[in-house]
């Protein structure tokens, strides 16, 4: 049983461009998080999906951020026109339930702007 | 809001000293508490939860216990090894509600010399 695969593990992206992160979640489960973690800080939340649907994008940033959860296929969190800011870990989790559920983090994809 | 805070890092031991990483959070409600470990290059493991008051999760031989009193989820070890070596996230959910959405400290490095 996999567990929760992203990809890519490393992106190289110029300022200006577009950075697209993957992430398969654990088998049957259909809830999947996304996370932020700069240099030197804690993971922070940005989004929450089940299939189809954002539940909570309450860190998400107002502007180029973007995901989503279609009911085949990855989740996809997408940046535009990435900034050097922009360069971080970023983490997908999932879960087999919503509530009272434990979640299975992915190795994470490291975004570097240059 | 709900808010996380570690013990500032690194922290550097001798192998089989004995181990203390300090968590307090701010929480309204009944938080459930969890730690996460994350080993270099990877994503963050479960290392043990607690969800209730008194409650005393345990895993590895690492320990921590929900103390509603002083809201502190401190995590211990009475002889660390050097496989330890890695970073550690204190996090809590609301209980019952999005078990993925997880508030993380900032994370404390444990670096253990042989």
């Amino acid at each position: 049983n996999a567990g929760v695969m992203q990809n890519p593990r490393h992106l190289v992206r110029r300022r200006g461009q577009e950075a697209r992160l993957r992430c398969s979640p654990m088998k049957g489960h259909s809830h999947v998080y996304w996370y932020r973690q700069l240099p030197e800080e804690g993971l922070k939340f940005m989004v929450y999906l089940q299939k189809e649907n954002i539940i909570d994008e309450s860190g998400m940033p107002k502007e180029r951020f973007s995901a989503e959860f279609p009911k085949e296929g990855p989740s996809i969190l997408r940046i535009q026109q990435v900034v050097r800011g922009d360069s971080a870990a970023y983490f997908c989790a999932s879960s087999l339930r919503g509530q009272n559920t434990e979640a299975f983090f992915g190795q994470g994809t490291r975004l570097t702007v240059v | 809001g709900n808010s996380v805070t570690q013990m500032e890092g690194p922290v550097t031991l001798s192998e089989e000293a004995f181990l203390t990483i300090n968590c307090t959070y701010t929480a309204t409600g009944y938080p459930s508490l969890f730690w996460y470990v994350q080993y270099p290059g990877e994503g963050l493991q479960l290392l043990l939860k607690a969800t209730k008051a008194d409650d005393k999760g345990s895993n590895k031989g690492f320990e921590a216990t929900y103390r509603k009193e002083t809201t502190s989820f401190h995590l211990e070890k009475g002889s660390v090894q050097v496989s330890d070596s890695a970073v550690y996230f204190c996090a809590l959910s609301d209980r019952g509600n999005q078990g993925g959405k997880l508030i993380f400290g900032q994370g404390t490095e444990l670096s253990v010399k042989p």
